[in-house]
């Protein structure tokens, strides 16, 4: 079964770093690009940025460039998504997705991971 | 990058037909033919509904529809069913970056 399967929920202070992942399987993880989205509580979908896991070639939004770091480890079909600092406004849930089917269409999605930061 | 604009809301009964547009601009819809809509329900992922304007992946019915003219971006979806009652965001390639439209709650009447 084609899935991305992404680590639990987090609840974190401001300051504090976080990484989260998203676990491909079922298909070749390397050859097909994958994108973080942020969704605020009640609020609509954001792009944050897209990795190619076969070469790292990452692409961020312009709205989260220098304020999350993207990467892949291949050798483990994994993604991440990584903040150094968080503060209160990075509460939203966090979705990866794959685009499998065609150019820009994200056709596999993660459940999601709910991160939670507050003092 | 700006979001594209979509109606807040759309609204039709069982078996009617409602579009939803999606305007950008020249440098994301209106240049590259790589729109694509999401359905999302409360609470779960979004779902690839139409990507590259008008393709349907496989499994979605063929009552949803995607077109394209100039700037704005539209689907319809035809003969609505309870199921269809969701969120939904158009999507669109804009050079190296990607941006969402705002995002239009379908209500089925």
């Amino acid at each position: 079964e084609v899935q991305l399967v992404q680590s639990g929920a987090e609840v974190k202070k401001p300051g504090e770093s976080l990484k989260i992942s998203c676990k491909g399987s079922g298909y070749s993880f390397t050859s097909y690009w994958i994108g973080w989205v942020r969704q605020m509580p009640g609020k609509g979908l954001e792009w944050m940025g897209i990795i190619y896991p076969g070469d790292s070639d990452t692409r961020y939004s312009p709205s989260f460039q220098g304020q999350v770091t993207i990467s892949a480890d291949k050798s483990i079909s994994t993604a991440y998504l990584q903040w150094s600092s968080l503060k209160a406004s990075d509460t939203a849930m966090y979705y990866c997705a794959s685009a499998l089917t065609g150019v820009d269409a994200f056709d596999i999605w993660g459940q999601g991971t709910m991160v939670t930061v507050s003092s | 990058q700006s979001a594209l604009t979509q109606p807040p809301s759309a609204s039709g009964s069982p078996g009617q037909s409602v579009t939803i547009s999606c305007t950008g601009t020249s440098s994301d819809v209106g240049g590259y033919n790589y729109v694509s809509w999401y359905q999302q329900h409360p609470g779960k992922a979004p779902k690839l509904m139409i990507y590259e304007v008008s393709k349907r992946p496989s499994g979605v019915p063929d009552r949803f529809s995607g077109s394209k003219s100039g700037n704005t971006a539209s689907l319809t979806v035809s003969g609505l069913q309870a199921e269809d009652e969701a969120d939904y965001y158009c999507s669109s390639y804009a050079g190296s970056n990607r941006v969402f439209g705002t995002g239009t709650k379908v209500t089925v009447l």
